[in-house]
């Protein structure tokens, strides 16, 4: 079958870096996303991996290493707003996405 | 830019009635819209891909008879939900692509409405 896995909670300080991992299992891959969904809210887009290694966007960076079914989001000098949850989706050969159940992230000050 | 709307954000009804929900793409046009299910604490659910003028493909397990879905232009689909009932409380969100057809494809990225909660008394 298909799998997601992400953590379903992480704690972290203001102001530090945090790194969510995503691993996968897939029948096929073409690429892999990540969005932030704050609570009562829809999801909004952060990024977008299909070669191996990291892509880095201001304080946000994705990496994916598809050998290993692995990718993770590593969130820079973190504020409070970045409280949310942070989904892993896949696209399989069908470029059908399957999604994560999401990891929530706490930031205390 | 690339904004989705969806309206109402927030409904409440009654047992057996049917409630409408619209999804609209307002600063590009959008051959394709996804309609999702999020219980809470739980990943989004596909029920359905939607394609202008063609009839919808629905999820395994999705009721085509029950979430009637019409995508009637370019900037607009509907999901109707009909004879709800309180099991079908849910957050129903909309998405769509500016590329048509592939969901996941290269760079074809899903942006999302704002999402509509609804309850079922």
């Amino acid at each position: 079958g298909q799998n997601i896995d992400q953590p379903t909670e992480m704690t972290a300080t203001e102001g530090a870096i945090v790194q969510i991992n995503c691993t996968y299992q897939t029948s096929g891959f073409n690429g892999l996303f990540w969005y932030q969904q704050h609570a009562g809210e829809a999801p909004t887009f952060l990024s977008y991996n299909v070669l191996d290694g990291l892509e880095e966007k201001g304080r946000f960076s994705s990496f994916l290493s598809r050998s290993k079914g692995y990718s993770y989001l590593l969130l820079k000098e973190l504020q409070m707003k970045d409280s949310a949850s942070y989904l892993c989706a896949v696209s399989d050969s069908n470029y059908q996405l399957i999604w994560g159940a999401g990891t929530k992230l706490i930031i205390k000050p | 830019g690339a904004v989705v709307s969806q309206h109402p954000s927030r409904v409440i009804c009654k047992s057996g009635t049917s409630v409408k929900i619209e999804c609209r793409s307002l600063d590009f046009q959008a051959t394709t819209m996804f309609w999702y299910r999020q219980f809470p604490k739980q990943s989004l659910m596909l029920m359905a891909t939607s394609n202008e003028g063609s009839k919808a493909t629905y999820e395994q397990g999705v009721e085509k008879d029950k979430f009637l879905i019409n995508h009637a232009s370019l900037t607009l689909s509907t999901l109707t939900v009909t004879s709800a009932h309180p099991e079908d409380s849910s957050f129903y969100i909309c998405s769509a692509t500016k590329l048509p057809g592939l969901a996941g494809g290269p760079e074809n990225t899903q942006y999302f409405g704002p999402g509509t909660r609804l309850t079922v008394l």
